[in-house]
This record gives C-alpha cells, structure tokens and sequence, in this order.
C-alpha cells in the first residue's frame, strides 16, 4: 500500500521567513495530496491540496509544489507569522480511499 | 453545521476492560475513519467505512473492530484493552469521490492502565 515519509521531523523559523516542509511517496498511482494543519491541543483541519494533473498550487501564503517523477511533494510558505506555529502533515489518497498520513513536522515560528 | 464529534473527549480504562469510542456526523458523509496519534508516527489509519455495514481495514486494525449502524454514527471498539493502546483517537469523514477533505473530530484520548 500507499506509504507517505515526511523528511523533517521539526523545523524553526523567524517570523517572516520562509519554511519547506516535504514529503515523498510510494504509490505512482496517488493523484491526490492534501495537507492538513494541527495546532497545539487540537484537531486537524485542511490547508491546502494539489491534484496530478497540476505541478504547482497556491492559495495566498501557502504554495505546493509536486514531483511526479520523483514522487515528491512540497508545503512553502511564505512570510511565516507565529499563528503558522503547528504539526503540518502531508497525506496522499491511496487505494480503496484510504488516506495515508505522513509523520507530521512541527513547525515553530519564533518572532 | 459541518461538525464530526467524538466522545468521550478523555477516558482512561484498566488493561482488560473494553472500551467504546464514538464518532457522529452531520454532513451525510458516506466515508468515515478512525486513526491513532502517537508522538513520531503521525495518523495511522485503524479503520475504514464506506457507509451503513462497509468496513475495511486499515493499516493498523489489530485489536479493534468498528461498527456502523448508521450512516451518521461510527464506533471504534477494543474488546480488552492494552496498555499499548494508550492514544489519542480520530475519527474523520468524508464524502465518497476520490478526493475529497477529511473533517475530523476533537480527539479521544485514551488512557489505559
């Protein structure tokens, strides 16, 4: 089955840096890769997502980037501020529409 | 109201004692999900429902079993628990196209002692 590696376990950043969070995948057949953001205490919710049939999403300070040859997908965001403070995980749909998390990265934004 | 809930928000058990962990939806949602959150290891997907009597397993599905009565209610059980079950639990839903956004639930976090 599909699995999903999230490369950076934690990552710091000033605010108003930038931060990359990235991820790879196993199944060539996954055409679908959400990302979902967890803040402290809390449950998940969506961010954002890309599709294969597109290689690159924005939506304001949040941009994927995917790789379909390399199997590898990205988060960007940009002028980071403290609220982006969180477990941001990457997932890919696999099959029978089980939806395969990465190990989250925790993402702090220091002022 | 696009809600999933969970309850109980917080339970702690003994080893051995069975526990029932709930999960409603209001969004007719055909799919729905448990998961388990550990420190390191992300979501790891127990369960999956389709709708009404549709389960599958998941990547982890030893030691639970699920049932759904109801399109709207999913329920997550482990009949004699352990200590290695100790986490937090989330449900999720759905609807049934391919791609589509998981909502989730609060979270259960289960103590067993």
């Amino acid at each position: 089955g599909e699995k999903v590696e999230q490369h950076e376990s934690t990552l710091s950043v000033r605010e108003g840096d930038s931060a990359v969070i990235n991820c790879t995948y196993t199944d060539t057949a996954s055409s679908y890769f959400p990302w979902y953001k967890q803040e402290a205490g809390k449950s998940l919710h969506f961010v954002i997502d890309i599709r294969s049939n597109v290689d690159r999403k924005q939506s304001q300070r949040l941009t994927v980037l995917l790789d379909k040859k390399a199997k590898r997908f990205s988060l960007h965001i940009t002028a980071t501020q403290p609220e982006d403070s969180a477990i941001y995980f990457c997932a890919a749909f696999g099959g029978g529409y089980k939806v395969v998390f990465g190990s989250g990265t925790r993402l702090l934004v220091s002022p | 109201d696009m809600k999933v809930t969970q309850m109980p928000r917080y339970l702690i058990k003994r080893m051995g004692e069975n526990v029932l962990l709930e999960c409603g939806q209001d969004m007719s949602h055909e799919t729905m999900y448990w998961y388990r959150q550990d420190p390191g290891l992300g979501l790891q997907l127990i369960y999956i429902s389709y709708d009404v009597d549709s389960n599958s397993e998941g990547d982890i599905p030893k030691g639970y079993r699920v049932s759904r009565k109801k399109r709207e209610h999913f329920s997550l059980i482990l009949d004699s628990a352990k200590t290695n079950q100790t986490s937090v639990y989330f449900c999720a839903s759905s609807y049934r196209d391919r791609e589509n956004t998981l909502y989730f639930g609060a979270g259960t976090r289960l103590s067993v002692l």
